[in-house]
């Protein structure tokens, strides 16, 4: 099993640009998040997603818009990227319906750097 | 408000030693209390996790201590080794909630 996958690993973008960043995991979870890492601020979620058609807001979701397109796939979307998007961005998933207290799994993250 | 208050934000221990991390808390509702471990590139994972009806749990080297009245809870690593460098982030949640990272806690053990 590959767990938690993502792509790209790294990208560059433009202040205005747009991309897509995308993730898959192969366990059957239901449960799926996307967490940025900033130096000092640990893990922040950004939008979660108990099930295929489901999302919720998390702490930061202002900028970003996410599409769960089925159980296996969580997508991340910044419409018009800005500096303060910079970060290193973590998807997730763990299994159960809601939030709950199963172990989370994350994959390897997209390192973002928006100029 | 930061919900989770992590420190030391950096650690240096001698090989051999004790490391140790803490962690401190507001929300008397939280009931679940996991660590994950992060290495540097990686995306974080599990390491260790305690509810608040002990006071501790171990798990090889590595130890929860929970103080509910405190509003506390600690990670100790025992016997620290090279290989436990790493990133290292506590965590709380409430049920029907979103789990609440520390800031992190970047542990550098020196050999």
């Amino acid at each position: 099993n590959a767990g938690v996958t993502q792509t790209p690993k790294f990208q560059v973008l433009k202040t205005g640009q747009s991309m897509t960043l995308q993730c898959a995991q192969d366990m059957n979870h239901n449960s799926m998040y996307w967490y940025r890492q900033d130096p000092g601020m640990g893990l922040r979620l950004i939008y979660y997603s108990a099930s295929e058609g489901t999302t919720d807001k998390g702490e930061v979701p202002n900028g970003y818009n996410v599409s769960r397109l089925n159980k296996r796939e969580f997508s991340l979307r910044l419409e018009s990227a800005a500096p303060s998007q910079t970060s290193v961005y973590f998807c997730a998933s763990s299994e159960g319906l809601g939030y709950s207290y199963n172990e989370q799994f994350f994959g390897p993250g997209t390192r973002l750097t928006v100029l | 408000q930061q919900q989770v208050k992590q420190s030391p934000q950096s650690l240096i221990v001698q090989k051999g030693g004790i490391s140790i991390i803490n962690c401190a808390y507001e929300n008397t509702a939280f009931d679940y209390f996991p660590w994950y471990q992060q290495f540097p590139g990686k995306g974080p994972a599990l390491l260790i996790a305690i509810r608040p009806d002990v006071s501790e749990k171990k798990e090889g080297r590595f130890t929860i201590s929970f103080n509910k009245s405190a509003k506390q809870f600690s990670l100790h690593i025992m016997d620290s080794q090279p290989g436990d460098s790493a990133t290292y982030f506590c965590a709380a949640m409430e049920a029907g909630t979103a789990l609440i990272f520390g800031k992190g806690t970047t542990l550098s053990v020196s050999s």
